[in-house]
């Protein structure tokens, strides 16, 4: 079955920090991963996904993600926190019918400190 | 218009109240999904269509929800004698096709059932 755990319900930095946001999955099939940012009030926007090409996935905003299928991870990265990447991320892993329907993790806060 | 519009944005309810959840997704999307989001987690499925044919519809509560999309296009999410745990946003997403994962996602409705 599909799954996905997102470590860290809160995650803190400072301005100009890395940002480092983690997500394990769980897999009957090769997944696809997301990563969805979701800013009060908002719907989801995506970062960037995985479809099996390159395990290094650049997305919008600075952000990437290497998928790692030996430790079934997908962990977001950023060099340099801005106080505008402030908001709630979401990975998520596709069902395993290919139909796209997706299951996301519980989330992760990201707070940036001046 | 340009992205998925969902109506209405807000909606209070009481207890045992019918309501009714309206999504008009991109213009040719051919797939469109229905996600339920509780207050502090991450979006879970709820149904599919692909045209005006619901193929998934699994992830539907109980028979209390009811999605339709006569035409292929606008969706309704109807919810019956809607109860408490039924609080939460409710997010639509389009795409041109399910299978290529590029969804476009709504600002989502907040239902507060009181």
């Amino acid at each position: 079955a599909q799954s996905v755990t997102q470590l860290g319900s809160h995650v803190s930095v400072s301005e100009g920090a890395l940002v480092l946001l983690r997500c394990n999955y769980s897999s009957s099939v090769p997944p696809y991963l997301f990563w969805y940012v979701q800013y009060p009030n908002q719907g989801l926007q995506l970062l960037l996904k995985y479809t099996s090409a390159a395990t290094l996935v650049k997305g919008i905003n600075g952000f990437e993600a290497e998928f790692k299928k030996s430790e079934t991870s997908f962990h977001l990265t950023k060099p340099s926190a801005h106080m505008s990447d402030a908001a709630e991320y979401f990975c998520a892993v596709s069902g395993a019918s290919n139909t796209g329907k997706l299951i996301f993790g519980q989330g992760t806060t990201l707070q940036v400190k001046p | 218009g340009a992205g998925v519009s969902q109506s209405p944005r807000y909606k209070v309810a009481k207890r045992g109240q019918d309501v009714a959840l309206r999504c008009d997704p991109i213009s040719g999307h051919v797939s469109l999904f229905w996600y339920q989001q509780a207050l502090g987690q991450g979006p879970e499925f709820l149904t599919y269509f692909q045209n005006e044919a619901q193929l998934d519809k699994s992830g539907l509560p109980s028979d209390r929800f009811f999605a339709e999309r006569p035409e292929g296009s606008v969706s309704t999410l109807k919810i019956q004698r809607t109860q408490q745990e039924d609080s939460a946003v409710y997010l639509c997403a389009s795409s041109l096709r399910g299978q290529d994962y590029g969804y476009t996602f709504g600002s989502g409705t907040r239902l507060t059932v009181v």
